[in-house]
């Protein structure tokens, strides 16, 4: 069953603006993860946030995380041509007991545009 | 530094022939390793995923299986492709223990 849902489903920015794109998920996570996928490719993970905290930032990323409210919130600044992907939440739940081994829910993605 | 390789990137296949494909990755011992598939414009849903040789787990029905034969090799398979089957196919690994998992390029199947 699908967990997290992002939105919007499609966003088109201009090179320079920010980009910021919203995931929701439905029960208890350990933590959340984002990443991109580049058409055509393989996901490429891009930052992990703890259910025990608010934010994080890494480089022009900046993600932010409500367990009150079941969302979290990927920030791209300023922009670049090359940022032009899809960006998928991605939450676990733990799938074997005794080994550890996390199994990835992933929503549909937001297909992000920037116009250079 | 570790990598994953897929192969082949891309297979068009008749309904009922077999299906394989295969996921190695170098650099790393003992991985978790996932086979997923994505239909167009939607997101990744988990088929197979295995924690050592010989151990699968299967999240989805259906006429797809998966072996791993050595450590870091993980094979998926068919008897006989069914249309439904077209996708994209990814293969991740990921330390045991950990959250982050890391892909490779996929494969594009098609069945005609």
């Amino acid at each position: 069953s699908q967990q997290g849902e992002e939105d919007p489903q499609a966003l088109s920015i201009q090179e320079g603006e920010n980009a910021t794109m919203n995931c929701s998920y439905k029960t208890s996570i350990n933590n959340l993860q984002w990443y991109r996928q580049n058409s055509g490719r393989g996901l490429v993970h891009l930052i992990l946030i703890r259910s025990n905290e608010r934010e994080k930032h890494s480089g022009r990323l900046r993600v932010t995380l409500d367990t009150s409210k079941k969302s979290s919130s990927l920030l791209i600044t300023a922009s670049r041509a090359a940022d032009t992907a899809s960006y998928f939440c991605a939450t676990d739940s733990w799938g074997y007991s005794g080994a550890g081994s996390y199994q990835l829910t992933f929503g549909k993605g937001t297909k992000l545009s920037v116009i250079p | 530094s570790q990598t994953i390789h897929q192969w082949p990137a891309t297979l068009v296949q008749p309904v009922g022939s077999p299906l394989s494909l295969e996921c190695t990755v170098e650099g790393t011992s003992n991985p978790n390793l996932y086979w997923y598939r994505q239909a167009a414009g939607r997101g990744l849903q988990l088929l197979f995923y295995s924690v050592g040789i010989g151990q699968i787990s299967s999240e989805v029905p259906q006429n797809l299986s998966a072996s791993r034969p050595q450590d870091r090799q993980f094979i998926l398979s068919s008897k006989k492709l069914l249309l439904s089957d077209s996708g994209f196919y990814l293969c991740a690994w990921s330390v045991q223990g950990a959250y982050e998992q890391y892909f490779g390029p996929g494969t594009r199947l098609t069945v005609t």
